[in-house]
């Protein structure tokens, strides 16, 4: 599987700032995703990112709270623009694996996003 | 109804016992199932895929059953690392580039 690493690991935000958070892998990807998984919850798809075209974002999250960038097969960046308390959360990018099951999914270490 | 559906659990088994635990799920054109394992401030990890006719890694075992809409998880003489929680994911199709939804897991601890 592919090694990915998110960058911050974890951060404390206020209130009507934005953060971007950074996901890289190790090899060429062609599909990476972002996850949240809040407080007790378990993982809700945010978008795919697609490379060289915008994101296609899942019901209930828009760009311009989430805007993604993908500018290569290798690194991804996930903004939460305009902070509330509501979007402290973990923050997971994925990649698909190329095993025989096309869409097994392996996950970043996730970053902390703490808003006060 | 939920897409997939777990027991939360937690489950608190002693060490050396056997555990299972299911997971269902509304959607019956689902084609890929998965588990995965997450440990507490971690991020999930592929513990198995779930194929048709049942699938065996050591001392996990995974089977499904499409005409009821649920899969299981069968874990055989657990270790104090077993501790986690389990995560059923299904996806609609078997070829890839397809949302993976997640069951909200099921907690195990393993009890020395």
């Amino acid at each position: 599987s592919a090694v990915i690493s998110q960058k911050p690991s974890r951060d404390i935000c206020q209130r009507g700032t934005s953060l971007t958070i950074q996901c890289q892998v190790d090899s060429q990807v062609t599909m990476m995703f972002w996850y949240r998984q809040q407080p007790g919850q378990s993982l809700t798809l945010i978008a795919t990112a697609n490379q060289g075209s915008e994101a296609t974002y899942e019901s209930g999250f828009v760009i311009d709270k989430f805007p993604i960038s993908r500018p290569n097969l290798t690194f991804s960046t996930l903004t939460v623009s305009n902070m509330s308390p509501e979007d402290s959360s973990i923050y997971l990018c994925s990649v698909e694996g190329s095993g025989l099951l096309y869409n097994e999914q392996f996950f970043g270490p996730g970053t902390r996003l703490t808003v006060l | 109804r939920k897409e997939v559906e777990q027991d939360p659990g937690p489950f608190n088994v002693p060490e050396g016992a056997t555990v299972a635990f299911n997971c269902t799920y509304s959607n019956s054109a689902s084609q890929s199932f998965f588990w995965y394992r997450q440990d507490c401030r971690k991020e999930p990890k592929l513990l198995m895929s779930v194929y048709s006719s049942g699938n065996e890694d050591g001392r996990f075992t995974a089977q499904l059953n499409r005409a009821s809409q649920y899969i299981s998880l069968l874990i055989r003489d657990s270790k104090l690392s077993d501790s986690a929680t389990y995560l059923c994911v299904v996806t609609p199709s078997n070829f890839g580039n397809e949302k993976l939804t997640f069951g909200t897991g099921t907690r195990l601890t393993i009890i020395p």
